[in-house]
């Protein structure tokens, strides 16, 4: 069964430090796509970050990176040089070769604190 | 720009009474979704379609319905058989494409729709 984990239901980090939230997948599909999203409290879900399975070096889009460990299937984000606004919850999901369907993990709310 | 519009942002249904909740896409986009977002949880699979007259059941299709008639739009009905329906309604769409590049393509999504119970 495929699967998104999210151990960190919330976080508090201290502005400017560097936050790595964690997400663990299951599946049994060589061919996937890792994404996290950012959420909010206005609730829109922004798009951040993509991993692809077959890809060799991780991810970065600005100050956003994806340590991904395919024989850990582990697919952290990094947050470097935390601002405020990153205050939201963020969510980690995939999307296998397989279908349309994307599945989601829990989230994890983050708090900068100033 | 292209994107998503749901409509409307914050809607009431009296009991009994089934409600329409619509959103519309013009990224060309195959693949739309509907997802139910809980306070504090995270999205839940209600209905998607991968292309024109056809959609599929997600995890918790019962007490809701759907259309696509068009590729622009996929309305969601909540319907009077569910009986817990105050929560966020998230709108998306993807590009669906068969084989090897389906696993990359992100989900772009609408503003979403409150919805609550008078």
């Amino acid at each position: 069964a495929q699967k998104i984990t999210q151990t960190q239901p919330g976080m508090f980090v201290q502005e400017k430090e560097a936050v790595t939230l964690d997400c663990t997948y299951d599946t049994s599909d060589p061919s996937y796509g890792l994404f996290w999203y950012k959420q909010p409290s206005s609730g829109e879900m922004i798009f951040l970050i993509y991993q692809g399975s077959y890809d060799q070096q991780n991810a970065t889009e600005g100050r956003y990176s994806l340590n991904f460990q395919k024989a850990r299937k582990s697919a952290n984000l990094v947050i470097s040089a935390s601002q405020l606004g990153d205050s939201a919850m963020y969510f980690c999901a995939m999307r296998t070769n397989r279908d349309d369907k994307i599945i989601f993990g829990k989230g994890t709310r983050l708090h900068i604190l100033p | 720009d292209g994107g998503i519009t749901q409509s409307p942002k914050y809607l009431f249904r009296k009991e009994g009474q089934n409600v329409t909740l619509s959103c519309e896409q013009n990224l060309n986009h195959d693949a739309m979704y509907w997802y139910r977002q809980d306070p504090g949880q995270g999205l839940r699979l209600i209905y998607y379609s991968q292309i024109v007259n056809d959609f599929q059941k997600g995890d918790i299709a019962e007490g809701y319905s759907v259309s696509r008639e068009k590729k622009e739009s996929f309305p969601l009905t909540v319907t009077s058989a569910q009986k817990n329906p105050t929560a966020f309604y998230l709108c998306a769409s993807s590009i669906s494409e068969q084989g090897y590049y389906r696993g990359n393509q992100p989900q772009h999504f609408g503003d979403g729709t409150r919805l609550s119970i008078l």
